[in-house]
């Protein structure tokens, strides 16, 4: 059975600073790795994707995410963390579905929080 | 805007109740998912739909049912309504060679 797990529950950085959130995945074939962000009170916004190909990926909003066959891991990152980053960030993994689409499997989640 | 649009927003209701929560997905996409969001459980696929059919099915309940209609728009309905069931229900879609799903909004689902 697939899994995510997200280590950290809760972190926090200074605005400016780098910012690694940390994500595992269990997956019996090769994964499709997704991270989307949350911001309160609204729906799930795709940051990036990973599915075959280079493993750095870029994403929106200046992030990119490494994806680590070896150690199961596919960890987000961003250079310089902005204010209004602070939200909550899932890892996802999940296959392609036959007529496209995917069913995701959810890590917990890791709530950013940023100080000014 | 991620183009996939839920109604309603909000929603309070009472135990032993009955709602429809309704999606409409994004131009042209073919598959619908469901997925509830809760404290205790986190996000949790509940079943997806594909042009009609039934493709996929998570951890939904026998309580609870989804269909997709001709028009592509999809609904869920729960019933029997326990306090348990108040969440966040998203729904998302996917095109034929898309792969990664779009969110709607989510409807904020109360059990009082």
């Amino acid at each position: 059975a697939q899994s995510v797990t997200q280590p950290d529950i809760h972190i926090t950085v200074s605005e400016g600073a780098s910012l690694e959130l940390r994500c595992n995945y269990s997956y019996g074939a090769t994964p499709y790795l997704f991270w989307y962000v949350q911001s309160p009170g609204q729906g799930l916004q795709l940051l990036l994707k990973y599915f075959s190909g280079d493993t750095l990926v870029q994403g929106i909003k200046g992030f990119e995410a490494e994806f680590k066959r070896s150690q199961s891991s596919f960890n987000l990152r961003k250079p310089s963390v902005h204010w209004s980053d602070a939200a909550e960030y899932f890892c996802a993994v999940g296959p392609i579905l036959t007529g496209g689409g995917n069913k995701l499997t959810f890590g917990t989640g890791t709530q950013l929080k940023v100080e000014l | 805007d991620s183009g996939v649009t839920q109604t309603p927003k909000h929603l309070i209701t009472a135990t032993g109740q009955r709602v429809t929560l309704r999606c409409s997905p994004r131009s042209g996409d073919l598959s619908v998912y469901w997925y509830q969001q809760s404290l205790d459980q986190g996000l949790q696929f509940l079943i997806q739909y594909y042009n009609g059919e039934e493709r996929a099915k998570g951890n939904i309940l026998e309580r609870f049912s989804a269909q997709q209609f001709p028009d592509l728009h999809s609904e869920l309905n729960l019933s029997s309504l326990e306090l348990g069931d108040s969440a966040l229900y998203f729904c998302a879609s996917s095109g034929d060679r898309g792969t990664e799903a779009f969110f709607g909004q989510g409807t904020r689902l109360t059990v009082v």
